[in-house]
């Protein structure tokens, strides 16, 4: 199947830093990835859609400002979390999406970062 | 009710068992369907995609989806303690995003 990185896998930063997480898609061009946040024993929740060149789209009840999303190219998209507080302090998960139209549409996901705020 | 549902176990089961992972949906629309294998503090990894009805096959995972009851499942044969994960189902009517199941946690006892 095909490769999706994230990094960093892991990171520890101080309350009201930045932290940025790039999503990288290895093997082949995406023109959409998606944002992904998890919580212990949960199914994945849905952040934003990223499409390349164009603006994300956010899910109801993210916060835009906070969770920067930028698709710069057709293999990175990156998670900017501004002013982390420990309630962001999460597993989140990138996806790139691999459509080529008809009867193939699916995605192949990152290994995660996990992002500890104190 | 959700659109997608998933029994959430755990399942436990011993080295060598059959095992069969179901879910349902509520969407007609749905035609795209995939199985995801989650080991803990990892991503999800794409086990089967299966497009529109129809088996399909790969080892020892056989995904099975039945558009007229709604209803998709994953059969693991000869389970060994490598397979205990949380396994995900996800489905799509199209577009990219995908609606998940609340995963099923499996463990194969040796």
């Amino acid at each position: 199947g095909a490769v999706v990185s994230q990094h960093p896998s892991w990171v520890i930063c101080k309350s009201g830093t930045s932290v940025k997480i790039e999503c990288r898609s290895l093997d082949f061009q995406a023109t959409t990835m998606f944002w992904y946040r998890q919580f212990p024993k949960q199914s994945l929740m849905l952040m934003a859609t990223s499409n390349e060149g164009s603006k994300a789209t956010y899910e109801q009840g993210v916060e835009k400002d906070k969770f920067l999303i930028n698709h710069a190219s057709l293999t990175l998209s990156t998670l900017t979390v501004t002013s982390a507080h420990p309630e962001d302090s999460s597993f989140y998960i990138c996806s790139a999406r691999d459509y080529t139209g008809g009867t193939t549409d699916t995605q192949y996901f990152g290994p995660g970062t996990r992002l500890t705020v104190l | 009710q959700k659109e997608v549902e998933q029994d959430p176990g755990p399942l436990s089961v011993p080295e060598g068992a059959i095992v069969s992972l179901n879910c349902t949906y509520s969407n007609s629309a749905f035609q795209y369907f995939m199985w995801y294998r989650q080991y803990s503090r990892k991503g999800p990894e794409l086990l089967m995609y299966t497009y529109s009805s129809g088996n399909k096959e790969d080892g020892r995972f056989t995904a099975q989806v039945d558009k007229s009851s709604k209803y998709i499942s994953l059969f693991i044969r000869d389970s060994q303690p490598s397979d205990s994960a949380t396994y995900l189902c996800a489905m799509s009517a199209g577009g990219g995003k995908l609606i998940f199941g609340q995963g099923t946690e499996l463990s194969v006892k040796p």
